[in-house]
This record gives C-alpha cells, sequence and structure tokens, in this order.
C-alpha cells in the first residue's frame, strides 16, 4: 500500500513552454501533498505544500505564478512549469501524506530538462 | 526553525563493515523522525520512523532510536552490502505545525564495495 504515482518520469521540453507535473496517490487520500525540488548532489528543497481544495503554501524564494500547483481531488495534485527556462532544469519530486499518518510517501520523481 | 544535521559524506565502506550515519536534529514540537533512502535515478523510499522518544525503528536490517535528550536520530547497520549504495535523508516531521512539513537533512551519500 501507500503508493505515490508520479508522471511523467523524464520530460524535455523547449524554453518558454509550460509543463505540467502530475502526482498521485494510488491506494490512499492525501489530505496534504508536497513538492521537492533536487538540486544535483543536493538535497531535497520543499517548494510547497498543498492541502485539497485549498491554495498552496509555497515556500519563501519559490514563485507561486512560475510553479503552479492545484490539488484538486484527495488523490491528485499537480505542479505547472509556467514559461520554463533553463534553469528550472532539474529533479521534482512530490510527496503525499494520508490521513492520520506520520510519514510521506514519496512519487518517483520527474526528470525535467528544459533546451 | 527546525532543521535536521547529517553528516554529509560521502561514505565509503567495505562489504560487510559497521555503518553509522550521524543525524542530528532541531524541532519546536514533538516531530517524528524519518530516514529515507534514494537509490540512483529514483525517487524516495521510507527506510525506518520513530514517532516518540525512546522509539526504535527499523527495517532491512537499518535501525536507528530517537534520542530526545541528545536530539539525534542515527542511523546504523551491522554489516553493510553493495546493494545498500544509496543516499540516506535524514527528516522530521513536526505535529505541531499548520501544515506538516517534512525538513529533510542534506543527504549522504554511501558507496559499499565488494
Amino acid at each position: 500500500g501507500a503508493v505515490v504515482s508520479q508522471h511523467p518520469s523524464r520530460v524535455i521540453c523547449k524554453s518558454g513552454t509550460s509543463v505540467k507535473i502530475e502526482c498521485r496517490s494510488l491506494d490512499f487520500q492525501a489530505t496534504t501533498m508536497f513538492w521537492y525540488r533536487q538540486f544535483p548532489k543536493k538535497s531535497l528543497m520543499l517548494m510547497a505544500t498543498s492541502n485539497e481544495g485549498s491554495k498552496a503554501t509555497y515556500e519563501q524564494g519559490v514563485e507561486k505564478d512560475k510553479f503552479l500547483i492545484n490539488h484538486a481531488s484527495l488523490t491528485l495534485s499537480t505542479l505547472t512549469v509556467t514559461s520554463a527556462h533553463p534553469e528550472d532544469s532539474s529533479f521534482y519530486i512530490c510527496s503525499a501524506r494520508a490521513v492520520r499518518r506520520t510519514e510521506a510517501f514519496f512519487g518517483q520523481g520527474t526528470r525535467l530538462t528544459v533546451v | 526553525g527546525n532543521s535536521v544535521t547529517q553528516m554529509e559524506g560521502p561514505v565509503t565502506l567495505s562489504e560487510e563493515a559497521f555503518l553509522t550515519i550521524n543525524c542530528t536534529y532541531t524541532a519546536t514540537g514533538y516531530p517524528s523522525l524519518f530516514w529515507y533512502v534514494q537509490y540512483p535515478g529514483e525517487g524516495l523510499q521510507l527506510l525506518l520512523k520513530a514517532t516518540k522518544a525512546d522509539d526504535k525503528g527499523s527495517n532491512k536490517g537499518f535501525e536507528a532510536t530517537y534520542r530526545k535528550e541528545t536530539t539525534s536520530f542515527h542511523l546504523e547497520k551491522g554489516s553493510v552490502q553493495v546493494s545498500d549504495s544509496a543516499v540516506y535523508f535524514c527528516a522530521l516531521s513536526d505535529r505541531g505545525a499548520s501544515y506538516d512539513k517534512v525538513i529533510f537533512g542534506p543527504g549522504t551519500s554511501l558507496s559499499v564495495i565488494p
């Protein structure tokens, strides 16, 4: 149980376009989902926290107009990187926490390359 | 604010050696503590957890004990294998926070050589 699926696993896009990444909890309801960014050989940087049905809470320094997060249901959250630039290239990972659980479960990550 | 500190490595060990990765934390509330593992090119997997003081989490031969007095959660394994080569992240989740964030340490890269 507690599977989180993230799609796509890899995406290459042109500079200036937008990319949407999906995060789904397959066998549990996730009241809270998190989006992280991981730079090469670095730790995970929390970008934002989303709760189902409400606006996401962004960490300091993260542009909310650039990284749009939508948590439309208890099993789906999406991250849209708008007007992507090469510096947005990174590994993006989502995680989801189930009701009454302390641990978060992670998706397999999305490698975004902007050319 | 809450934070996690861990030895950054890289750590290189021979197969069957004893492993310790130190982790200490700072938290205002009563956090749950976790170790996550990331294999090359993959996402994170929960390795073990402890939710209160003196709890011991264990999985796949790895262990860590929640030490409130020293604010530590060191990861140990008695005999590592080549397949344990990965990056290990210590993390905490503060149940007192509004959004229950998971805060990660910088990660420790482990390489086990035959």
